[in-house]
């Protein structure tokens, strides 16, 4: 298990069309997340899932964005009719939560998303 | 709501001084703090949690409940500590929420 691994690592795409990125986690993590970072900022959460439940979604996150993690092992993430103001890099980490609580995140290189 | 302000977007210092990156934050409950290193062209990792209490490269971090505070520290600044600084708190079961960051530039 090399890490998280994200694909593609980037994406140009024009205005208007639908993308789909991909997280591969560690694979004794149950948890996953998405986040997104602009520049100047922090990474901004998006959602997560614990194994293949979504359990939380944030206000950021429009319906034209949608996220999967089926069988509970790599997650997609798809922006549909997507505008110049999604232009980001994703970011994808994983956890194990303990009964003791929360390890750190490991996350991937990234998503850098271009909307032109 | 949870909210983590890093007052100082660029910190230069020289090498061999002391370093403080400020980290303080908002939240009602018993939060997890952690800080997060993004040296250049690397991936974000973690650095330090506070429940370990540990020193990684030289680095440590208190947390001030009374001050709401968890302020990242080192004696002697090395010119390979530059990268960026991300404080970030975790609620009981909920994601990260991250400052904006700190870039420290060491110089030489």
């Amino acid at each position: 298990d090399t890490g998280v691994s994200q694909n593609p690592r980037h994406k140009i795409t024009k205005r208007g069309q639908n993308v789909t990125f991909r997280c591969d986690p560690i694979s004794e993590h149950n948890r996953l997340y998405w986040y997104r970072q602009t520049l100047g900022q922090g990474p901004e959460f998006l959602t997560y899932f614990q194994n293949e439940a979504q359990l939380e979604k944030s206000r950021l996150l429009s319906d034209r964005f949608s996220a999967e993690r089926p069988k509970g092992s790599f997650s997609t993430l798809e922006i549909q009719r997507t505008e110049q103001g999604d232009s980001a890099m994703y970011l994808c980490a994983s956890s194990l939560v303990r009964s003791r609580g929360l390890d750190g995140y490991t996350f991937g290189s990234g998503t850098r998303l271009t909307v032109v | 709501a949870q909210r983590v302000t890093q007052p100082e977007k660029l910190l230069s210092v020289f090498k061999g001084a002391p370093v403080e990156l400020k980290c303080n934050y908002s939240y009602s409950g018993s939060p997890e703090l952690f800080w997060y290193v993004q040296y250049s062209r690397q991936r974000l990792q973690l650095l330090l949690r506070h429940i370990s209490r540990e020193s990684i490269k030289g680095f440590t971090a208190d947390l001030n409940k009374g001050e709401t505070s968890f302020h990242l520290k080192k004696p002697f600044a090395q010119e390979e500590d530059s990268a960026m600084y991300y404080c970030a708190l975790s609620g009981r079961n909920t994601p990260l929420v991250f400052g904006k960051g700190t870039r420290l530039s060491v110089i030489a």
